[in-house]
């Protein structure tokens, strides 16, 4: 079945040691997103690519960045956790921009900073 | 910034009942989207209602769109345990022919009691 899978579903990392998640689709969407959801709060945007564009949200801190090297994988680096970074992080993929398209989401990496 | 708001915060009901939720949103919009989300885990996009349709209806789920009052509302008729999770609406910044970036509330706890 066509998806997107994130790897690790739960990670713990220690406060300042570099961290990368991953995300990966079989769906051959031309967008890949990279949202950040704390308990109880909305999904928050951090970055998106369409294709290999990036495109980063204005309030993503920089200790956050992104890379896609094909159309298939994402991975979302934090490169110093903070005990404030510690959240559900959820890549989600679509077919592009059109009014009617819609997100499909992953599992979610549960990231926990000790 | 945030666009859509959901109503109620969270919601209890008995297996059987019908549930319903409310979104208001801010700017003008192509389309409104509802997620799902069981605990932990990622969204599941439900129904797109698009900013000239009024109701649209899939399975149990029946949605409305009023945008002169910008809010929509999720019914969900003859609820099942099942149907406990989070319930997100999810707007798009209403650009002309579309835009692949959403913003979500912050969501409706739903809890149906067996």
């Amino acid at each position: 079945d066509a998806m997107v899978i994130q790897n690790p579903r739960y990670q713990v990392t220690q406060f300042g040691k570099p961290v990368t998640l991953s995300c990966s689709q079989t769906l051959n969407h031309n967008v890949m997103y990279w949202y950040q959801q704390k308990s109880s709060q909305a999904p928050k945007l951090l970055f998106h690519y369409y294709d290999k564009d990036f495109n980063n949200e204005a309030d993503t801190p920089d200790n956050f960045q992104s890379r896609r090297p094909n159309t298939s994988f994402c991975f979302l680096d934090i490169r110093s956790p903070g005990l404030g970074d510690a959240a559900m992080y959820l890549c989600a993929t679509s077919i592009g921009q059109g009014i009617t398209d819609t997100q499909y989401f992953g599992p979610g990496t549960r990231l926990t900073v000790l | 910034s945030q666009q859509g708001e959901e109503d109620p915060q969270a919601l209890s009901i008995q297996e059987g009942e019908n549930a319903t939720m409310n979104c208001s949103y801010k700017t003008s919009i192509n389309n409104l989207q509802w997620y799902r989300q069981n605990s932990g885990r990622g969204l599941v996009h439900l129904i797109l209602i698009r900013s000239n349709e009024r109701e649209k209806h899939s399975g149990r789920l029946r949605v409305t769109l009023d945008t002169s009052k910008k809010s929509s509302s999720l019914l969900i008729t003859a609820s099942r345990a099942a149907d406990t999770a989070s319930y997100f609406c999810a707007t798009d910044d209403g650009r002309q022919g579309g835009s692949e970036k959403l913003v979500f509330g912050k969501g409706t706890k739903l809890t149906v009691n067996p």
